[in-house]
């Protein structure tokens, strides 16, 4: 049971590429969140979904895009990436619906735009 | 309104000691109070939570302390143990957000 795997673990890009992030969870939970970790910033989420085909837009959504195509996969894509968005990405995921609920956190994906 | 404030930035204990962590939320609307730990090149994972009913919730050698008055809660971590080595984020959250503190790196020294 691997519970939240995310790819790839780490990646360098050049300002103004393109890439997604992939998110997938073994769980069947129902949502999920993507969040960016930024040293003394805690985590940030930047958007979230309460089902297969649906998204919301988190505290900082711009520059982002997601897609929740299948129940398990939740995807954020950069489609001009820029240095402001160096950062370690977390995806999660919750059984329940509501943010007052537990979250199971993937192991992250660190990010460099140079 | 929507800030979750955490304190210390890092903090250093013996083997054996208790560490403590304060965190202090503005939002009355929050509801659901999590502690999350996070080892290094992992993800944050759920240590333990806390609703505003009770003032107290204890799990082995972690309880947090929860003052409503104060919009304030702490956690202590009793026994500390190299093991428990890790950055500490404290949240706050109701069903509609959660936000984060700034977390807390914990050494524990033998």
């Amino acid at each position: 049971n691997a519970g939240v795997t995310q790819t790839p673990k780490f990646r360098v890009l050049k300002t103004g590429q393109s890439m997604t992030l992939l998110c997938a969870q073994d769980m069947n939970h129902e949502y999920m969140y993507w969040y960016r970790q930024d040293p003394g910033m805690g985590l940030r989420l930047i958007h979230y979904s309460v089902g297969e085909g649906t998204t919301a837009k988190g505290e900082v959504p711009d520059g982002y895009n997601v897609s929740r195509l299948k129940k398990q996969n939740f995807l954020l894509g950069l489609e001009s990436a820029a240095p402001s968005q160096t950062s370690v990405y977390f995806c999660a995921s919750s059984r329940v619906q509501g943010f007052d609920q537990p979250q199971h956190f993937g192991d992250g994906t660190r990010l460099s735009i140079l | 309104q929507q800030q979750v404030k955490q304190s210390p930035q890092s903090l250093i204990v013996q083997k054996g000691g208790i560490s403590i962590i304060n965190c202090a939320y503005e939002n009355t609307a929050f509801d659901y109070f999590p502690w999350y730990q996070q080892f290094p090149g992992k993800g944050p994972a759920l240590l333990i939570a806390i609703r505003p009913d009770v003032s107290e919730k204890k799990e082995g050698r972690f309880t947090i302390s929860f003052n409503k008055s104060a919009k304030q809660f702490s956690l202590h971590i009793m026994d500390s143990q190299p093991g428990d080595s890790a950055t500490y984020f404290c949240a706050g959250s109701n069903t509609d957000k959660l936000i984060f503190g700034t977390g807390t790196r914990l050494q524990v020294f033998p």
